[in-house]
């Protein structure tokens, strides 16, 4: 089955830095990795999402980065701000079993002000 | 409009003992997940449902857990004899067709005593 690793466990910033985020997965099927924030106590959300036919996807300050090669992607946030502090997952997936998303362990990501 | 409902919010039982939790997803959503996290980790998949039926249920622990959807609304996942070592928070999350965005639920955090 799919196995997905992700790196690192926690990251601490300064506000207004960037932050990345990386993450492996193994099985070559999957095409579907979307990363969700997790704030305490609540539900995960997701953020950003990227399929396998394209390599990069922007949304304001967020964006992910795919190589399928490598099976690798990673999740990029500019200008960090304080409230972007929380816990972030990325996940796996492959269409016809959608259902079925492997997720990382997540990054604690920390924003000083 | 209204997001995905879990109920109960918390729920604290003996060792041994049968628990039901409750997910009502989004209005129209055809695909619904069952998630398990523990402290610490990514949600961890049990069980999907495309409609009423199970569409891979390849997640579920073992035979003690079981989940239905009976009218491809609402669900129910289902512990038996339940063990310290089910604790934990379950997510539930639905999406409008299994290509689609997830959105989870806000958990019910399981404690078996």
């Amino acid at each position: 089955g799919e196995n997905v690793e992700q790196h690192p466990s926690t990251l601490s910033v300064q506000e207004g830095d960037s932050a990345v985020i990386k993450c492996t997965y193994s099985d070559s099927a999957s095409n579907y990795f979307p990363w969700y924030k997790q704030e305490l106590g609540k539900r995960p959300q997701l953020i950003i999402d990227i399929r396998s036919n394209v390599g990069e996807k922007k949304d304001q300050r967020i964006a992910v980065t795919l190589n399928k090669t490598a099976k690798h992607f990673s999740l990029h946030i500019t200008e960090t701000q304080p409230e972007d502090s929380a816990v972030y997952f990325c996940a796996a997936s492959h269409n016809t079993n959608a259902g079925k998303s492997t997720f990382g362990d997540g990054t604690t990501l920390t924003v000083k002000p | 409009g209204a997001g995905v409902s879990q109920t109960p919010s918390n729920k604290v039982t003996e060792k041994g003992k049968y628990v039901e939790l409750r997910c009502d997803p989004i209005s129209g959503h055809t695909a619904l997940y069952w998630y398990r996290q523990s402290l610490g980790q990514g949600p961890e998949f049990l069980i999907y449902f495309q409609g009423t039926g199970a569409a891979d249920d390849s997640g579920l622990p073992n035979d003690r857990f079981f989940a239905v959807r009976p009218e491809g609304s609402v669900s129910t996942l289902k512990i038996q004899r339940t063990e310290r070592g089910d604790s934990a928070m379950y997510l539930c999350a639905s999406s409008l067709t299994r290509l689609h965005e997830q959105y989870f639920g806000p958990g019910t955090r399981l404690t078996v005593t």
